[in-house]
């Protein structure tokens, strides 16, 4: 599958904790990026990072990524109800006429 | 129009009918995908396209299931005889280019068939 694995599945958490969720793939990529879903209709862009970069913040959003180990990990701060959604990484590899795969996403519940 | 468009929002089709779902990406964006996502699950990759041209179909499930992109721009995704496992939402991202740029998504079509 070119899907990668997300983790954890889900996570719940309480308002102003953290939360960390993380993603593996298997083939080099160009770039990965972050999205969020609500209500499982339309997803929104969170994030891109390129493969020659380690670390981008945007926000209370931090994403790090780590290509020998090929992962990626989405911190969320100080989280709050809002952030209730399903959170998706999804890559572009470097294979010529490839296109932006999915993981499976993780689930995030946030109670105030 | 702002974003990407999809049309219909909902579809209920009876099994073994054909149907069209429509999709209409931001003006000037090269890259048009369509994903298939079922209840609970995670976005499953059909196909894209580089302005007309689709370098990559290999998420299509079979051969009922075909796209066209017209123009650069409108995207259709044609499912044929459809089955029961195919009642899922149809999502559409377009994006400037395919490489190192966001996708904006429509809302997505709920096609249930019965």
């Amino acid at each position: 599958s070119q899907q990668g694995e997300e983790d954890p599945q889900a996570l719940s958490i309480q308002e102003g904790e953290n939360a960390t969720m993380n993603c593996s793939y298997k083939t080099s990529i160009n770039n990965l990026q972050w999205y969020r879903q609500n209500s499982g209709r339309g997803l929104v862009h969170l994030i891109l990072i390129r493969s020659n970069e380690r670390e981008k913040h945007s926000g209370r959003l931090r994403v790090t990524l780590d290509t020998s180990k090929k992962s990626s990990s989405l911190l969320i701060t100080a989280s709050r109800a809002a952030d209730t959604a399903s959170y998706f990484c999804a890559r572009i590899t470097n294979q010529a006429g490839t296109a932006l795969i999915f993981g499976k996403g993780t689930t995030l519940s946030v109670s105030s | 129009g702002a974003g990407v468009s999809q049309s219909p929002s909902n579809k209920v089709t009876e099994k073994g009918k054909d149907v069209e779902l429509r999709c209409d990406p931001i003006s000037g964006h090269t890259a048009l995908y369509w994903y298939r996502q079922s209840l609970g699950q995670g976005l499953e990759f059909l196909i894209y396209f580089q302005g007309n041209s689709a370098p990559d179909k290999s998420g299509l499930p079979s051969d009922r299931f075909s796209a066209e992109r017209t123009g650069g721009s409108v995207s259709t995704l044609t499912i044929q005889r459809t089955q029961q496992e195919d009642s899922a939402v149809y999502l559409c991202a377009s994006s400037l280019v395919v490489k190192n740029t966001e996708a904006f998504f429509g809302q997505g079509t709920r096609l249930t068939v019965v």
